[in-house]
């Protein structure tokens, strides 16, 4: 069963706390992605991955960082320097340029 | 910088109730604009791709078309599992998607 996997599926965070969400895709996708979608606008790139090792900024990359070890996986660290980080994170992959597909989401809340 | 503007942003239909929902975009030579349905508390699910003016594609009560400035997702005689949010994203140049704000469409029975 091909997909992508997200966890955890809810995520609270305390304030000057680093967390990471997690991201596994068995698709064989090249290339992966990490979006924030918040109430009322589009999804917002933070991060994307065409190849192993290799890893590119997106439009609102301040306050995260990534790794791609693996093919399969690209973990997003939201770290304290991220100062408004309640939101739904979506990490997506694809073949390159084609269209992407979704994971379920993780929910970040800052308690 | 690419723009999507999506409306409306709500949309209530009575069952069976056909309508459009619109997007129009500006971007730096478009590779690719994609339709995705979004129900409440998950991810993203693909429908369509469109990658030329004229071009349409069709999928169930769904039906999308593309001009050169905008595109329009029709649904016919929808159902009340219809209801969902609908995205619009396009892919430019630098093939990066660049997302619209969605249409939530209610359909009523």
């Amino acid at each position: 069963d091909g997909g992508i996997t997200q966890s955890p599926k809810y995520l609270f965070r305390k304030e000057g706390q680093n967390v990471t969400l997690s991201c596994e895709q068995n698709l064989n996708h090249d290339a992966m992605y990490w979006y924030r979608q918040d109430p009322g606008q589009g999804l917002r790139l933070i991060y994307y991955s065409q190849i192993v090792n290799d890893f590119q900024k997106g439009d609102i990359a301040e306050g995260y960082s990534v790794s791609r070890e693996k093919k399969e996986s690209f973990p997003l660290t939201v770290t304290s320097a991220q100062k408004n980080p309640t939101a739904f994170y979506l990490c997506a992959s694809s073949q390159l340029y084609n269209e992407q597909f979704f994971g379920p989401g993780t929910r970040l809340t800052v308690l | 910088e690419d723009q999507v503007t999506q409306s409306p942003e709500a949309l209530r239909l009575q069952e069976g109730e056909s309508s459009s929902l619109n997007c129009s975009y500006t971007v730096s030579g478009l590779r690719g604009l994609f339709w995705y349905r979004q129900d409440p508390g998950k991810g993203p699910e693909f429908l369509f791709t469109l990658y030329s003016a004229g071009e349409e594609k069709e999928k169930e009560r769904l039906k999308a078309t593309l001009t050169k400035k905008e595109s329009f997702l029709h649904i016919t005689a929808p159902k009340p599992e219809d209801s969902a949010t609908y995205l619009c994203a396009v892919q430019g140049n630098d093939y990066k998607l660049s997302f619209g704000a969605g249409t939530t469409v209610t359909v009523r029975a």
